[in-house]
């Protein structure tokens, strides 16, 4: 079955430190994977995906096929950083997202 | 370009009675996604859809709920005979008929709908 799972649903960190949003997923397939953001007042939007291997805002995620992990991280966290975060699995034809893991700054 | 409009924004019905959600893309864009999102939870995958045609209806529940996106006007998700369980936050999502390979998907701000 195809399955994005995010474990925590709150992170709090404070300001300047490190920032680790755990995904695993579950996908017989070959997985795509992808990183979603919501700003407060504001809609979805695609933060970064694995394939193009970049960084965004600092933040980076590194697909491991063995751990089936995609761990969303930062080295050093900043309070516009506070937002929801998705998790998305492509299967198919669709995206499935995991139930979002909500990240705050604690300044 | 405005982006992917979603409306109502926020739509209240009474038991039994039919809701319809309205979903225009983003311009260019030919591939339509329905997500449901209820109280709590994340994300839940209902309907995929380009132009005339539904590509992957395999969230959507099998019976009061439908979807179109016609050759002109928006898609719709239609859900006749409204329950309390169908009230929920619906999104829709675009994405380019070329760049739909890339993943990204282009949201809209959402409908709420409540059932009394």
């Amino acid at each position: 079955a195809q399955r994005v799972t995010q474990p925590e649903k709150l992170l709090s960190v404070f300001k300047g430190a490190p920032v680790e949003l755990k995904c695993n997923y579950s996908y017989s397939g070959s997985p795509e994977l992808f990183w979603y953001v919501q700003y407060s007042r504001q809609r979805l939007q695609l933060l970064l995906r694995h394939i193009s291997r970049e960084s965004i805002k600092g933040f980076t995620a590194d697909l491991n096929k063995g751990e089936t992990s995609f761990h969303l991280k930062k080295p050093f966290a900043q309070e516009e950083d506070s937002a929801m975060y998705y998790c998305a699995l492509r299967a198919a034809d669709k995206i499935i997202f995991g139930k979002g893991t909500r990240l705050h700054i604690l300044p | 370009n405005a982006g992917v409009m979603q409306n109502p924004r926020h739509l209240v019905r009474r038991r039994g009675q039919e809701a319809r959600l309205r979903c225009s893309p983003m311009k260019g864009h030919s591939h339509v996604y329905w997500y449901r999102q209820l109280p709590e939870e994340g994300l839940k995958f209902m309907v995929y859809l380009q132009k005339e045609n539904i590509i992957d209806e395999s969230g959507m529940p099998k019976e009061r709920f439908s979807a179109e996106f016609p050759k002109e006007g928006p898609s719709i998700l239609r859900i006749q005979q409204v329950v309390r369980g169908d009230s929920a936050a619906y999104f829709c999502a675009s994405s380019p008929l070329l760049a739909g390979d890339t993943g990204e998907l282009f949201f809209g701000e959402g409908s709420r709908l409540t059932v009394l």
